[in-house]
């Protein structure tokens, strides 16, 4: 099975800061990839799916990219509401493998 | 508007059995793939399992397979996870979630508010 590695587990930035999440593949997965984002005692929030597509509703300054095997996710400008901790998550196949999580937190 | 509501969560005791349900409402469920995913406490989301639209197709997870079954009732606009011998380890928050594409593949874009299943004597 394709394994699915975030890097970071967590960090911490300060309001303003750019932040980038990295999701790894041990496997090509084309662009089948989606990020999540679950808030303290929330349901998961869906951010991006195709590796890049902003879902509806989702704030402009979060951004996906990449394919094959290396994807990004970015905050432009973190925002206090930002806290929380993001997923990736593949999709081209069964199991539909979750990340372990990047914590992220406000400096 | 979209509502998944799950039910049928509880204690149970190692090697019982339960039967999880989520209710959906808002959209029309028969197009939709749809899935369970899980989450320990204090840990990270694992996917559980898949069903088609149709419910001709199933997936599920290595830790679950052979003693987890997902079902569907389009009629009813439900799906359903029948969970048999159950271990401590799947002490978690179960969440019934949809698959963003009609008929396809490309996240989840609606969950439920989960429903909690603790595996203890």
């Amino acid at each position: 099975d394709i394994q699915m590695t975030q890097s970071p587990s967590s960090l911490s930035a300060s309001v303003g800061d750019r932040v980038t999440i990295t999701c790894r593949a041990s496997q090509d997965i084309s662009n089948y990839l989606a990020w999540y984002q679950q808030k303290p005692g929330k349901v998961p929030n869906l951010l991006i799916y195709a590796a890049s597509t902003l879902q509806s509703g989702v704030p402009s300054r979060f951004s996906g990219s990449g394919s094959g095997t290396d994807f990004t996710l970015t905050i432009s400008s973190l925002q206090p509401e930002d806290v929380a901790t993001y997923y990736c998550q593949k999709y081209n196949s069964a199991p539909r493998t979750f990340g372990q999580g990047t914590k992220v937190e406000i400096k | 508007e979209v509502q998944l509501v799950e039910s049928g969560g509880g204690l149970v005791q190692p090697g019982g059995s339960l039967r999880l349900s989520c209710a959906a409402s808002g959209f029309t469920f028969s197009i939709y793939n749809m899935n369970w995913v899980r989450q320990a406490p204090g840990k990270g989301l694992e996917w559980v399992s898949y069903i088609s639209s149709s419910g001709a197709t199933t997936y599920y997870a290595d830790s679950v397979k052979g003693r987890f079954t997902i079902s569907r009732d389009n009629a009813k606009k439900s799906l359903y996870l029948q969970i048999h011998s159950l271990r401590a380890d799947d002490t978690a928050v179960y969440f019934c979630a949809r698959d963003l594409v009609v008929r396809g593949m490309a996240g989840f874009d609606y969950w439920g508010q989960g429903i909690l299943v603790t595996v203890s004597s």
